[in-house]
């Protein structure tokens, strides 16, 4: 069993760019979640997917957006980059029970 | 709001010491409460999950208590070693906050030889 992975480890823009962010979960978990974590802070509910629908948002603009395919992996779109918006984007899968994390993608923004 | 605090922010023991990270938080409507480790720029580890039913788990070293009605969970390392350095994180899933996690900022433990 693969785990959760994260695609693309690291990755760099700058100001104003657009950038998607790919995870496929753990074999069968159904539903993905998307969390940012900034320097020195816990993790940031960004919102979560399942039957390819938005299910739950937390806080953040409509900069961020996203998506579920059939086979639940899902992509992560943040357009008009800000500076404030590079940290750790993790995923995490989950079947109903407790959720299990990919190894994050770190996005700086310059 | 759900807020989740983790005390304390840093905690530097000697190998073999038994340690106790402490979390706790505001809303005690929780569905279940999981503890994390995380590697520096790495990715987050489940190590231990406790349904809002439960008293508390174990997995190896490691025991995970929980306490909701007083809103308040700890997670004890016996034996401490120094492949335990690595910041530990506590989450909550409560009824508040629907199917997402409420993180607190996390424990960095290091553990010297």
């Amino acid at each position: 069993d693969a785990g959760v992975t994260q695609s693309p480890t690291h990755l760099i823009k700058t100001r104003g760019q657009q950038v998607t962010l790919r995870c496929s979960p753990k074999s069968g978990h159904d539903t993905v979640s998307w969390y940012q974590q900034a320097l020195g802070q816990g993790p940031q509910f960004i919102f979560q997917y399942y039957e390819e629908e938005e299910r739950q948002r937390g806080n953040f603009p409509d900069r961020f957006s996203g998506h579920q395919f059939p086979n639940y992996s899902s992509e992560l779109n943040v357009n008009a980059l800000l500076l404030g918006d590079s940290a750790l984007y993790l995923c995490a899968s989950s079947l109903g029970g407790g959720q299990f994390f990919g190894p994050g993608t770190r996005l700086t923004v310059l | 709001k759900q807020e989740v605090t983790q005390i304390p922010a840093a905690l530097s023991v000697p190998e073999g010491e038994n340690l106790v990270l402490n979390c706790s938080f505001t809303d005690s409507a929780i569905y279940n409460l999981q503890w994390f480790r995380q590697d520096p720029g790495k990715g987050l580890t489940s190590l231990l999950l406790i349904q809002s039913s439960q008293r508390e788990q174990t997995s190896g070293r490691l025991n995970a208590s929980l306490d909701k009605s007083s809103g308040r969970s700890t997670l004890y390392i016996a034996a401490s070693q120094p492949g335990d350095s690595a910041t530990y994180l506590c989450a909550v899933k409560s009824n508040q906050a629907g199917t997402a996690l409420i993180f607190g900022k996390g424990t960095t433990l290091s553990v010297s030889s």
